[in-house]
């Protein structure tokens, strides 16, 4: 069975851009969280979906967003990047009532 | 606040030998702990739950130990490996219709032949 993926691998952005981070869960599961994990730190929670509906925002500013799909697929929007939004962002998902979470390999964003 | 404590300094062990990982948390008692393995630049990989009215739990050659008294959680890895070089997640789950995760920032560990 495939397990999370997460698209892109790596991507190069500039201060003031936006970004697009997309993840696919694992078939069946319908909660979508999203993490990201500055380097020797680690992963602080962003957000959870489950039935495309926002059950739990962590302390991000409002430029971070996200949305999931009716194929639980999500994204995870940025928008007017800082240099501190560099880090791997991390997707996780789950059954709904289940206690374990399974991340995908995360994508690693740059912001120069 | 409500945090998770793991020894942010990197643990060197010979290869055979236990490894024991700590995790420590204060001002409240969670109902279960995970702990997570990870990769450098790769998504972490859930190892082990223990719940609170656990004392231990084992898989293969790894081990957790929960105590409520301390406040603490032990992660041992006997007869460890090379590859078993990694950074190790402790992390609790915070409820209240949904569930996210609050991570200690973790324990490298270097396992040397």
């Amino acid at each position: 069975d495939a397990g999370v993926t997460q698209s892109p691998t790596h991507l190069i952005k500039t201060r003031g851009q936006h970004v697009t981070l997309r993840c696919s869960p694992i078939s069946g599961h319908k909660s979508v969280s999203w993490y990201q994990q500055v380097l020797g730190q680690g992963p602080q929670f962003i957000f959870q979906y489950y039935e495309k509906e926002e059950r739990g925002r962590g302390n991000f500013p409002d430029r971070f967003s996200a949305r999931q799909f009716p194929n639980y697929s999500s994204e995870l929007n940025v928008n007017a990047l800082l240099l501190g939004d560099s880090a791997l962002y991390l997707c996780a998902s789950k059954e709904w009532q289940g206690e374990t979470q399974y991340f995908g390999p995360g994508t690693r964003l740059l912001v120069l | 606040s409500q945090k998770i404590e793991q020894n942010s300094e990197a643990l060197n062990i010979q290869e055979g030998k236990t490894a024991t990982l700590t995790c420590n948390y204060t001002n409240y008692s969670p109902a279960y702990l995970q702990w997570y393995r990870q990769d450098p630049g790769r998504g972490p990989v859930f190892l082990l739950l223990i719940r609170e009215n656990e004392k231990e739990k084992r898989k293969e050659r790894l081990k957790v130990t929960f105590d409520t008294t301390l406040k603490q959680s032990l992660f041992h890895i006997t007869a460890s490996q090379p590859a078993d070089s990694a950074t190790y997640l402790c992390a609790r789950a915070v409820s209240g219709g949904y569930n996210k995760l609050i991570f200690g920032a973790g324990t490298r560990l270097a396992v040397h032949p």
